[in-house]
């Protein structure tokens, strides 16, 4: 079963620094290009940061740039996301998301929960 | 950056309905537009993608078409699970952008 399961969310001053993680099993996560996506509390969905499948490409929405890193780690099936200088307004359930095939199209096919990052003094 | 308007925003429906969400990109994309559904505190899940293609799993009464910048999700006949909020989703250019979302109520 595919599963992408979320951690390290938490509450954190503004100006200050937090990594989530994601651990990927079920599929072969080398093969993949990985997503961060985000939800601000009742508000909609916010594509955050893509990364390919060895790493060495990397996209970021313009409200993160230079603030936020995605990276991966193929031997730990994982993918992270270093966030610096945060923000009240990114507080946001954070979803790690697999991006589908590329004959399918750049679609996010598989989720994980979330992990809520709250940014609050 | 390439903007996604969906509407209506809410829509107030019955189960059997037939349900029509638009979605209107501001310059072509082609046919790369997804279609999720998300349900309060869960994570989204996809519906649609490349436009019209049905996810596997995903039931038949769900159906999309369009291309270039105007899109459309149809539900045949609405059921019971179908209550919840749906999201378009595009990709150019390495940029990938969501609509603000449609809440489908029960009338």
């Amino acid at each position: 079963e595919v599963q992408l399961v979320e951690s390290g969310g938490g509450l954190v001053q503004p100006g200050g620094s937090l990594r989530v993680s994601c651990a990927a099993s079920g599929f072969t996560f080398s093969r993949f290009w990985m997503s961060w996506v985000r939800q601000a509390p009742g508000k909609g969905l916010e594509w955050v940061a893509n990364i390919n499948r060895d790493g060495s490409e990397k996209y970021y929405v313009d409200s993160v740039k230079g603030r936020f890193t995605i990276s991966r780690d193929n031997a730990k099936n994982s993918l992270y996301l270093q966030m610096n200088t945060l923000r009240a307004d990114d507080t946001a359930v954070y979803y790690c998301a697999r991006v589908a095939a590329a004959a399918l199209g750049p679609h996010f096919d598989c989720w994980g929960q979330g992990t809520l990052v709250t940014v609050s003094s | 950056d390439i903007q996604m308007t969906q509407s209506p925003s809410t829509l107030s429906a019955s189960v059997g309905d037939r349900v029509t969400i638009t979605c209107r990109a501001s310059q072509t994309i082609s046919s790369w537009l997804a279609w999720y559904q998300q349900k309060p505190g869960k994570a989204p899940k996809v519906l649609i993608y490349k436009a019209s293609s049905l996810e596997s799993g995903v039931p038949s009464r769900f159906s999309g078409s369009g291309s270039g910048t105007e899109f459309t999700l149809t539900i045949s006949s609405l059921q019971p699970d179908d209550f919840a909020t749906y999201y378009c989703q595009q990709y150019n250019s390495y940029s990938w952008t969501f609509g603000q979302g449609t809440k489908v109520e029960m009338k």
